[in-house]
C-alpha cells in the first residue's frame, strides 16, 4: 500500500514570497490533516479535512495560510506571504475514521 | 499550556536493555493515545496505540502502558536495538478522529 505522498520535499523562499505544498493521502482515507512542526517541537495541527469539508481550522493563520482538498483526495496548503517564523516542516497525514494517522515525509520550508 | 508532556528530551540505553519512554497529559478528555517514531528527514511513523479502556497494549518488542488516574503513559521497548535510535513522540486525542496533540519528543539513543 502506498503511503502519504508530499511534494516538494524541500523549499527555500524569501520572506513575503508565496509557496504551495501538495499532499496525496493514502487511498480511501477520508480524513486529511496538515501539521506544522517547528524545530524541537512536536507537530501542531493547522487544518483537518473530512472528505472535502473542513472539520477544524481553528489554528490556521488565515491571514496568510489557506488550504483546500478538492474532490476529497489531494490537498494543497498555501502560504502567502511567508514570514521568517513560517520556517518549519509541514506534515500531511491521513487516516480512516477513528484510527491512527499516517504521515508523509514532510516538506521542509526555509524562509530567508 | 502544553497538554502532552515528554519531560525527558533524551535517553541513552545499551543494546539489549529495556528503554522506557514516559509521557504525561493534562486533558482528561483524551481517550486515545499513540506513539510515533521519527527518523531524520522522514515523517513520524506510527508505532503503537492504546485506548483509554485498556491499560496495556503489546506489539512485539513494544508495549504501551496507560495509567489513567495518574494521566501517564509509557512506552517500553525490549530488547532495545540500535535501529530503535530515533525521536519518539507521544500523542493524544479525544475520540480518535480528532487532531492529535503531540509532546515535544524524546530522542532515544541505543548504544551497541
Amino acid at each position: 500500500e502506498a503511503g502519504v505522498a508530499q511534494s516538494p520535499r524541500y523549499k527555500i523562499i524569501e520572506k513575503r514570497q508565496s509557496v504551495a505544498f501538495w499532499c496525496n493521502p493514502i487511498s480511501g482515507h477520508a480524513t486529511l490533516y496538515w501539521y506544522q512542526q517547528i524545530l524541537g517541537q512536536g507537530p501542531k495541527l493547522l487544518i483537518q479535512f473530512q472528505n472535502n469539508g473542513v472539520v477544524d481550522d481553528s489554528q490556521l493563520p488565515k491571514d496568510r495560510f489557506s488550504a483546500e482538498r478538492l474532490k476529497g483526495v489531494d490537498s494543497t496548503l498555501k502560504i502567502q506571504p511567508a514570514k521568517l517564523e513560517d520556517s518549519a516542516v509541514y506534515l500531511c497525514a491521513s487516516s480512516p475514521i477513528g484510527t491512527a494517522q499516517y504521515f508523509g515525509p514532510g516538506t521542509r520550508l526555509t524562509v530567508t | 499550556d502544553q497538554q502532552v508532556k515528554q519531560n525527558s528530551p533524551s535517553l541513552s540505553v545499551q543494546e539489549g536493555r529495556i528503554s522506557i519512554l514516559n509521557c504525561d497529559y493534562t486533558n482528561s478528555m483524551f481517550d486515545y493515545f499513540l506513539w510515533y517514531k521519527k527518523y531524520p528527514a522522514e515523517g513520524p511513523t506510527f508505532l503503537i496505540s492504546i485506548s483509554s479502556i485498556k491499560d496495556k497494549n503489546e506489539d512485539g518488542r513494544f508495549t504501551v502502558f496507560l495509567n489513567k488516574s495518574a494521566k501517564h503513559l509509557s512506552l517500553h521497548i525490549v530488547p532495545s536495538q540500535p535501529g530503535d535510535s530515533a525521536v519518539y513522540f507521544c500523542a493524544a486525542s479525544d475520540s480518535g478522529n480528532t487532531p492529535l496533540v503531540f509532546g515535544k519528543g524524546t530522542r532515544l539513543s541505543v548504544i551497541a
